[in-house]
């Protein structure tokens, strides 16, 4: 059972415009969420978190938005650079437990 | 789809002890696995970087001889924590990067508890 969605495997965005990334869970417990970035060879950085008492939270260019009745989460970039063409994994944190998404590679087109 | 696995799931041990904790990769040969740290509501920590045959590539500030890896074969990676201590307890995951259908793609297991009394 997957309890952690990433149903876009990719996704390929103009240089300059938003990117979205979407992520869907299926338990309604998990206590916060993560937003992690991986380059190839490359272990996972992190990027911006969200308690699962919030809806929203920013950091410079990565905005993550927490949809909560929808049990569906999102992270925008915005302008997307070049150096975002990676993967991108969401992740939500549960009884000491982290369950990762599949993962979406992003690609961001000159 | 790929999956990778690590065993034991969760472990108690006493100070003093050593612990070892496999990561293996199901379905496919992970060329790379990687190791984290995870401390309660913190985000991973990424220890070390292992490729298949040869020494693991640590991190600043992770001690090799507290922290042995060893990946012997293309779907086994090894962590072992020699002398525990309380303050090694804590949530460790690993993943795999390796060839799974026609792309490389990274896989995460499911993360060790490990708790040292």
């Amino acid at each position: 059972d997957q309890q952690v969605k990433q149903n876009s495997p990719s996704l390929s965005v103009q240089e300059g415009r938003i990117s979205i990334l979407n992520c869907d869970y299926t338990n309604s417990m998990f206590d916060y969420f993560l937003w992690y970035k991986k380059y190839p060879a490359e272990g996972p950085t992190f990027l911006i978190s969200i308690s699962s008492i919030k809806d929203k939270n920013e950091d410079g260019r990565f905005t993550v938005f927490l949809n909560k009745s929808a049990k569906h989460l999102s992270l925008h970039i915005v302008p997307s650079q070049p150096g975002d063409s990676a993967v991108y994994f969401c992740a939500a944190f549960r009884d000491d437990k982290i369950i990762f998404g599949k993962g979406t590679r992003l690609h961001i087109l000159p | 789809g790929a999956v990778v696995s690590q065993h034991p799931s969760w472990v108690i041990c006493k100070s003093g002890t050593s612990v070892k904790i496999e990561c293996r990769s199901l379905d496919f040969q992970a060329t790379t696995m990687f190791w984290y740290r995870q401390f309660p509501k913190q985000s991973l920590m990424l220890m070390a970087t292992s490729n298949e045959g040869s020494k693991a590539t640590y991190e600043q500030g992770v001690e090799k001889d507290k922290f042995l890896i060893n990946h012997a074969s293309l779907t086994l990676s090894t962590l072992t924590v020699t002398s525990a201590h309380p303050e090694d307890s804590s949530f460790y995951i690993c993943s795999a990067d390796g060839l799974a259908g026609s792309s490389y793609e990274q896989y995460f297991g499911p993360g060790t508890r490990l708790t040292v009394t």
